[in-house]
């Protein structure tokens, strides 16, 4: 079946420096890639989306770009900080019978040392 | 604008109870779903609906039911709780007009069975 595959599992940064957390998608059909932030004991949140037609797309210190030749997608966050520790979640929707089908990556826990 | 709102927060139950995780948005949405977030794990799907009156399975349906008899309603329904439904549960909505859109998730249920 569809899977999205994301990498690293976990990710331990000092503060300052640079995130990347990488998604490999199988489906072709996908149009459609949101990452979502989740602090302990929260909700998931929407943090950054970019659509197939985009190969970029930056809000402040977090961009997302996409390689839809290659079917993987990236979350990059610059300048990181204690507040950025959190799994993060990226998603693949592909259209489908009814609307869209949703497939997400295990997550990455990323820890910010201060 | 409540969003996504979950019901209860916290919940325990024996093995054999059943009972009724409520989730409603105020967003209009048509797309709402249910998932379960294990220690550790993903989110996996359990059922959605792309409209009132449309449910369908996710990935692992068994022994939860749903029913969609407004737009703005989707409770999850556990016919006989058992140890292994230990989980919090997320429900999630999105707009499935015309374009995938994100998702907006509650805050959660975490769900004990003893």
């Amino acid at each position: 079946g569809e899977n999205v595959e994301q990498h690293p599992s976990t990710l331990s940064v000092q503060e300052g420096d640079s995130a990347v957390i990488k998604c490999t998608y199988s489906d072709s059909a996908s149009n459609y890639f949101p990452w979502y932030k989740q602090e302990l004991g929260k909700r998931p949140q929407l943090i950054i989306d970019i659509r197939s037609n985009v190969g970029e797309k930056k809000d402040q210190r977090i961009a997302v770009t996409l390689n839809k030749t290659a079917k993987h997608f990236s979350l990059h966050i610059t300048e990181t900080q204690p507040e950025d520790s959190a799994v993060y979640f990226c998603a693949a929707m592909a259209p489908n019978t009814g609307g869209f089908k949703t497939i997400f990556g295990a997550g990455t826990r990323l820890f910010v040392k201060a | 604008n409540a969003g996504v709102t979950q019901t209860p927060k916290f919940q325990v139950l024996k093995t054999g109870q059943s009972m009724t995780l409520q989730c409603a948005q105020d967003m209009n949405h048509e797309y709402m779903s249910w998932y379960r977030q294990d220690p550790g794990m993903g989110l996996r799907l359990i059922h959605y609906s792309v409209g009132a009156g449309i449910t369908d399975q996710g990935e692992v349906p068994n022994g939860y039911n749903v029913s969609r008899s407004t737009t703005e309603d989707f409770p999850l329904r556990l016919l006989s709780a058992a140890p292994s439904q230990t989980s919090v549960y997320f429900c999630a909505s999105s707009s499935r007009r015309t374009t995938a859109h994100g998702y907006t998730f509650g805050s959660g249920t975490r769900l004990t069975v003893v």
